[in-house]
Protein backbone atom coordinates (compact mmCIF):
# COMPACT_ATOMS: atom_id res chain seq x y z
CA UNK A 1 0.00 0.00 0.00
CA UNK A 2 1.10 3.31 -1.20
CA UNK A 3 2.51 5.41 1.87
CA UNK A 4 2.44 8.49 -0.25
CA UNK A 5 -0.14 9.01 -2.96
CA UNK A 6 -0.50 12.02 -5.37
CA UNK A 7 -4.10 11.63 -6.73
CA UNK A 8 -4.17 13.67 -9.99
CA UNK A 9 -1.68 11.82 -12.12
CA UNK A 10 -1.89 15.05 -14.54
CA UNK A 11 -2.83 18.92 -14.54
CA UNK A 12 -2.92 21.50 -16.85
CA UNK A 13 -2.87 25.12 -16.10
CA UNK A 14 -2.93 28.46 -17.74
CA UNK A 15 0.42 30.34 -17.99
CA UNK A 16 0.09 33.15 -15.32
CA UNK A 17 -3.01 31.46 -12.95
CA UNK A 18 -1.79 29.26 -9.67
CA UNK A 19 -0.51 25.51 -10.11
CA UNK A 20 -1.62 23.33 -7.12
CA UNK A 21 -0.31 20.08 -6.58
CA UNK A 22 -1.23 17.55 -3.81
CA UNK A 23 0.13 15.03 -1.93
CA UNK A 24 -1.33 12.59 0.68
CA UNK A 25 0.31 10.49 3.13
CA UNK A 26 -0.60 7.62 5.64
CA UNK A 27 2.80 7.30 8.03
CA UNK A 28 2.29 9.68 11.07
CA UNK A 29 6.25 9.04 11.57
CA UNK A 30 6.64 10.89 7.95
CA UNK A 31 8.86 14.40 9.65
CA UNK A 32 9.74 15.90 6.62
CA UNK A 33 8.59 16.50 3.33
CA UNK A 34 9.93 17.37 -0.39
CA UNK A 35 8.71 18.31 -3.77
CA UNK A 36 11.17 16.96 -6.96
CA UNK A 37 10.55 18.39 -9.79
CA UNK A 38 11.52 16.18 -13.32
CA UNK A 39 12.22 16.78 -16.89
CA UNK A 40 12.80 14.66 -19.37
CA UNK A 41 15.39 12.82 -20.08
CA UNK A 42 16.27 14.09 -17.03
CA UNK A 43 16.77 12.72 -13.09
CA UNK A 44 14.41 14.42 -10.60
CA UNK A 45 15.89 17.69 -9.10
CA UNK A 46 15.17 18.87 -5.42
CA UNK A 47 12.51 21.76 -5.49
CA UNK A 48 11.50 22.69 -2.21
CA UNK A 49 10.84 21.35 1.48
CA UNK A 50 9.14 21.30 4.51
CA UNK A 51 9.67 19.85 7.80
CA UNK A 52 6.87 19.04 10.13
CA UNK A 53 6.98 21.52 12.85
CA UNK A 54 6.51 24.06 9.86
CA UNK A 55 3.19 23.95 7.86
CA UNK A 56 4.20 26.29 5.40
CA UNK A 57 7.80 27.58 3.05
CA UNK A 58 7.81 29.44 0.55
CA UNK A 59 11.24 30.19 -1.89
CA UNK A 60 10.15 32.54 -4.48
CA UNK A 61 7.20 31.45 -6.71
CA UNK A 62 6.95 28.20 -4.78
CA UNK A 63 4.93 27.18 -1.68
CA UNK A 64 4.73 24.66 0.59
CA UNK A 65 1.87 23.67 2.63
CA UNK A 66 1.50 21.11 5.39
CA UNK A 67 -1.54 20.28 7.02
CA UNK A 68 -0.53 17.65 9.92
CA UNK A 69 -4.14 16.62 11.06
CA UNK A 70 -5.02 15.96 7.46
CA UNK A 71 -1.89 14.08 6.52
CA UNK A 72 -1.80 16.32 3.60
CA UNK A 73 0.76 18.69 1.82
CA UNK A 74 0.61 20.79 -1.52
CA UNK A 75 2.82 22.36 -3.96
CA UNK A 76 1.75 26.14 -5.29
CA UNK A 77 3.40 27.70 -7.96
CA UNK A 78 2.18 31.53 -8.98
CA UNK A 79 2.28 32.51 -11.21
CA UNK A 80 2.83 29.17 -13.29
CA UNK A 81 5.47 29.62 -15.96
CA UNK A 82 5.47 27.25 -19.03
CA UNK A 83 9.14 26.17 -18.36
CA UNK A 84 7.14 24.82 -15.04
CA UNK A 85 5.64 22.08 -17.24
CA UNK A 86 7.43 18.76 -15.43
CA UNK A 87 6.53 15.45 -13.52
CA UNK A 88 6.43 16.66 -9.87
CA UNK A 89 7.15 14.39 -7.61
CA UNK A 90 6.45 14.35 -3.79
CA UNK A 91 8.25 12.34 -1.50
CA UNK A 92 8.47 11.90 2.79
CA UNK A 93 10.97 10.61 5.44
CA UNK A 94 10.94 9.34 8.73
CA UNK A 95 12.93 10.57 11.11
CA UNK A 96 16.03 8.32 12.21
CA UNK A 97 15.51 6.44 9.32
CA UNK A 98 18.76 6.91 7.27
CA UNK A 99 17.49 9.34 5.27
CA UNK A 100 14.92 7.28 3.50
CA UNK A 101 12.36 8.74 1.21
CA UNK A 102 8.90 7.35 0.31
CA UNK A 103 8.21 8.81 -3.19
CA UNK A 104 4.21 9.05 -4.45
CA UNK A 105 3.28 8.48 -8.01
CA UNK A 106 3.88 12.23 -9.65
CA UNK A 107 1.80 14.72 -11.34
CA UNK A 108 2.75 15.75 -14.79
CA UNK A 109 1.73 19.07 -14.92
CA UNK A 110 1.33 21.42 -18.37
CA UNK A 111 1.60 24.79 -18.25
CA UNK A 112 0.05 26.15 -21.39
CA UNK A 113 0.89 29.51 -22.93
CA UNK B 1 30.27 17.95 -15.54
CA UNK B 2 27.43 16.13 -13.94
CA UNK B 3 27.31 15.25 -10.12
CA UNK B 4 26.05 12.17 -10.63
CA UNK B 5 26.55 10.24 -14.13
CA UNK B 6 25.05 7.07 -15.03
CA UNK B 7 26.05 4.60 -17.66
CA UNK B 8 24.68 3.31 -20.14
CA UNK B 9 22.13 5.89 -20.43
CA UNK B 10 19.92 3.19 -22.32
CA UNK B 11 19.74 -0.21 -23.06
CA UNK B 12 17.60 -2.93 -24.62
CA UNK B 13 18.17 -6.32 -23.74
CA UNK B 14 16.96 -9.94 -23.61
CA UNK B 15 15.22 -12.32 -21.04
CA UNK B 16 18.31 -14.01 -19.33
CA UNK B 17 20.96 -11.57 -19.93
CA UNK B 18 22.99 -10.30 -16.94
CA UNK B 19 23.33 -6.86 -17.10
CA UNK B 20 25.09 -4.08 -15.16
CA UNK B 21 24.34 -0.40 -14.52
CA UNK B 22 26.61 1.89 -13.31
CA UNK B 23 26.54 4.80 -10.94
CA UNK B 24 29.50 7.62 -10.34
CA UNK B 25 29.43 10.38 -8.09
CA UNK B 26 31.79 13.62 -7.39
CA UNK B 27 29.58 15.19 -4.69
CA UNK B 28 31.90 13.70 -1.74
CA UNK B 29 28.46 11.93 -0.35
CA UNK B 30 28.34 8.75 1.85
CA UNK B 31 25.17 7.49 0.92
CA UNK B 32 23.84 6.20 -2.33
CA UNK B 33 20.73 4.70 -3.75
CA UNK B 34 19.12 2.89 -6.60
CA UNK B 35 15.75 3.42 -7.40
CA UNK B 36 13.48 2.43 -10.16
CA UNK B 37 10.54 4.53 -11.64
CA UNK B 38 7.35 3.21 -12.99
CA UNK B 39 4.39 5.12 -14.42
CA UNK B 40 2.00 5.52 -11.73
CA UNK B 41 4.30 4.62 -9.32
CA UNK B 42 7.00 7.25 -8.41
CA UNK B 43 10.93 5.93 -7.25
CA UNK B 44 10.87 3.02 -5.48
CA UNK B 45 14.30 1.84 -3.19
CA UNK B 46 16.19 -0.86 -4.94
CA UNK B 47 18.91 -1.02 -2.79
CA UNK B 48 21.24 1.78 -0.35
CA UNK B 49 24.23 2.03 0.97
CA UNK B 50 26.07 4.13 3.42
CA UNK B 51 29.46 3.38 3.35
CA UNK B 52 31.55 1.09 1.38
CA UNK B 53 30.88 -2.01 3.45
CA UNK B 54 27.35 -1.36 4.09
CA UNK B 55 24.62 -2.27 1.63
CA UNK B 56 20.56 -2.59 2.40
CA UNK B 57 17.91 -3.78 0.82
CA UNK B 58 15.09 -1.64 -0.08
CA UNK B 59 11.43 -1.80 -1.00
CA UNK B 60 11.96 -3.95 -4.43
CA UNK B 61 15.26 -6.41 -4.08
CA UNK B 62 14.14 -9.17 -5.65
CA UNK B 63 16.07 -9.90 -8.81
CA UNK B 64 18.52 -7.45 -8.24
CA UNK B 65 22.06 -6.87 -6.41
CA UNK B 66 24.53 -4.18 -6.11
CA UNK B 67 27.85 -3.15 -5.23
CA UNK B 68 29.76 -0.51 -3.93
CA UNK B 69 33.20 -0.50 -5.14
CA UNK B 70 34.33 2.57 -3.66
CA UNK B 71 32.77 5.71 -2.22
CA UNK B 72 32.10 7.30 -5.78
CA UNK B 73 30.83 4.05 -7.39
CA UNK B 74 27.80 2.25 -7.16
CA UNK B 75 26.92 -0.67 -9.24
CA UNK B 76 23.23 -2.14 -9.81
CA UNK B 77 23.11 -5.77 -11.74
CA UNK B 78 20.45 -7.83 -13.05
CA UNK B 79 21.56 -11.32 -12.71
CA UNK B 80 19.08 -12.48 -15.13
CA UNK B 81 16.77 -10.09 -17.00
CA UNK B 82 12.78 -10.46 -16.54
CA UNK B 83 10.59 -8.03 -18.88
CA UNK B 84 9.05 -6.70 -15.59
CA UNK B 85 12.16 -5.18 -14.98
CA UNK B 86 11.84 -2.60 -17.91
CA UNK B 87 11.66 0.80 -16.04
CA UNK B 88 13.76 3.59 -15.55
CA UNK B 89 16.28 3.39 -13.01
CA UNK B 90 17.69 6.43 -11.25
CA UNK B 91 21.20 6.76 -8.70
CA UNK B 92 20.75 8.97 -5.94
CA UNK B 93 23.36 10.30 -3.53
CA UNK B 94 22.85 12.05 -0.16
CA UNK B 95 24.73 13.48 2.51
CA UNK B 96 22.59 11.88 5.67
CA UNK B 97 20.66 15.51 5.75
CA UNK B 98 17.34 16.03 4.14
CA UNK B 99 17.87 15.95 0.24
CA UNK B 100 19.12 13.67 -1.86
CA UNK B 101 20.61 14.24 -5.48
CA UNK B 102 19.47 12.00 -8.30
CA UNK B 103 21.81 11.18 -11.61
CA UNK B 104 20.08 11.39 -14.94
CA UNK B 105 19.04 7.74 -15.14
CA UNK B 106 18.84 5.06 -17.35
CA UNK B 107 16.52 3.34 -19.56
CA UNK B 108 15.94 -0.18 -19.19
CA UNK B 109 14.19 -2.48 -21.91
CA UNK B 110 14.41 -6.29 -21.26
CA UNK B 111 12.54 -7.93 -24.22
Amino acid sequence: DQQVKQNSPSLSVQEGRISILNCDYTNSMFDYFLWYKKYPAEGPTFLISISSIKDKNEDGRFTVFLNKSAKHLSLHIVPSQPGDSAVYFCAARVNNAGNMLTFGGGTRLMVKP
Amino acid sequence: DADVTQTPRNRITKTGKRIMLECSQTKGHDRMYWYRQDPGLGLRLIYYSFDVKDINKGEISDGYSVSRQAQAKFSLSLESAIPNQTALYFCATGDGNNEQFFGPGTRLTVL
